[in-house]
């Protein structure tokens, strides 16, 4: 069965630290997207990046990037520099080739950043 | 900036009272989503569309909540009678259905039943 799992309920980081938000996945279609969403505080569902189980390069966004290791099932967000900006809920989400339109969502992690 | 839209944006009621929310897709989108957000069950699926048509409405509870796609430019979700653990944010989202495509969110209906 498809499964997304977020380990880290919570993180504290300090401003301008690199972050690691993990996220394992779990299907046995060779076909799948992995997608990463954040959610401020105030409620939007904002995507942030998209990683193609064939794609050969792990994706980038600006300071966004995606540690996407496929034989370990695993599709890492990871934030440069961060900012106070991003503190929020981060979503993990997998859509699979089988024709189900909808995402699978993990339950997420509160990052904090510290001044 | 194409944006998906929902009415209303926040709804308090009664215990028993029909409640309607309303969201309107990004043009060209074929597919539309239902979710509901609670701080104790997370993000759960409700129910989604392809081309007009309810393919999955598996997350609702069928007995007091119906979706619906008069048309393309217009996803209703109703709750009757609308009951206090229906209290949650309740979002629409709208995509192109492919693997690689993301869903586009709304902004969310806070529904808050007393």
């Amino acid at each position: 069965a498809q499964k997304i799992t977020q380990t880290q309920p919570g993180m504290f980081v300090q401003e301008k630290e690199a972050v690691t938000l993990d996220c394992t996945y779990d299907t046995s279609d060779p076909s799948y997207g992995l997608f990463w969403y954040k959610q401020p505080s105030s409620g939007e569902m904002i995507f942030l990046i998209y990683q193609g189980s064939y794609d050969q390069q792990n994706a980038t966004e600006g300071r966004y990037s995606l540690n996407f290791q496929k034989a370990r099932k695993s599709a890492n967000l990871v934030i440069s520099a961060s900012q106070l900006g991003d503190s929020a809920m981060y979503f993990c989400a997998m859509r699979d080739g089988r024709g189900n339109y909808q995402l699978i969502w993990g339950a997420g992690t509160k990052l904090i950043i510290k001044p | 900036d194409a944006r998906v839209t929902q009415t209303p944006r926040h709804k308090v009621t009664e215990m028993g009272q029909e409640v309607t929310m309303r969201c309107q897709p990004i043009l060209g989108h074929n597919t539309v989503f239902w979710y509901r957000q609670t701080m104790m069950q997370g993000l759960e699926l409700l129910a989604y569309f392809r081309n007009r048509a309810p393919l999955d409405d598996s997350g609702m509870p069928k007995d007091r909540f119906s979706a619906e796609m008069p048309d393309a430019t217009l996803a209703t979700l109703k709750i009757q009678p609308s009951e206090p653990r229906d209290s949650a944010v309740y979002f629409c989202a709208s995509g192109l259905g492919l693997v690689e495509n993301e869903q586009f969110f709304g902004p969310g209906t806070r529904l808050t039943v007393l």
